[in-house]
């Protein structure tokens, strides 16, 4: 157990819906990283947080938004949904005396659009 | 940018020793870090390396030359326990969030 905590485990929605993804970074963690894992495009990127602020952005679409609140859960929001959206997605966490290059990962939403 | 190549997929049998290579482009570099994720699960991290050399743990070990932008991760007295996905990454330009390889899926086999 990596101490991250993501809800839900699974959704299943359709397409045009929004959903919301949720994440509780393990205690005394600052920075907040999601993830989207799909088949062919491997773990991608999307965007980071650091003590409420956003740090860093990857591929993120437009349709997507993320935010993170003063107790340092993150919501990773997603709109107006494709097919193409169907994957896992990851929140991470890392210490702020580890680096950012060790990364704890939660067990992931898996996300299936019909 | 940032990109990163490594083999799709590798296998071996029990026992044996294996190399996954990494190679990559950065535009800044800070290290190399390795993971690793089973079927279904989270990635976990297993190595990081910033500076040129061999880093071992235990059964795995990896290895940087930062002059040939190239990594690797070996893995020896292979289990079967060790059939999994294994990724490299390095840091985004700005040194704080990972960019991952595409993976390289290990299966192990008695």
């Amino acid at each position: 157990d990596s101490g991250v905590t993501q809800t839900p485990k699974h959704l299943i929605t359709a397409t045009g819906q929004r959903v919301t993804l949720r994440c509780s970074p393990r205690s005394g963690d600052l920075s907040v990283y999601w993830y989207q894992q799909s088949l062919d495009q491997g773990l991608q990127f999307l965007i980071q947080y650091y003590n409420g602020e956003e740090r860093a952005k990857g591929n993120i679409l437009e349709r997507f938004s993320a935010q993170q609140f003063p107790d340092l859960h993150s919501e990773l929001n997603l709109s107006s949904l494709e097919l193409g959206d169907s994957a896992l997605y990851f929140c991470a966490s890392s210490s702020p005396s580890g680096g950012q290059e060790k990364l704890f990962f939660g067990s992931g939403t898996q996300l299936s659009v019909l | 940018g940032q990109s990163l190549e490594q083999p799709s997929e590798v296998t071996a049998v029990e026992g044996a020793i294996v190399q996954i290579n990494c190679t990559y482009q950065t535009s800044g570099f800070y290290g190399l870090s390795w993971y690793q994720q089973h079927d279904g699960g989270a990635p976990t991290f297993l190595s990081y390396n910033a500076l040129d050399g061999l880093e071992e743990t235990g059964r795995f070990s990896s290895f940087l030359s930062r002059s040939d932008s190239y990594g690797y991760l070996l893995l020896q007295e292979l289990q079967m326990k060790d059939s999994a996905s294994y990724f490299c990454a390095v840091l985004n330009q700005a040194g704080t969030a990972l960019i991952f390889g595409k993976g390289t899926t290990l299966s192990v086999s008695s």
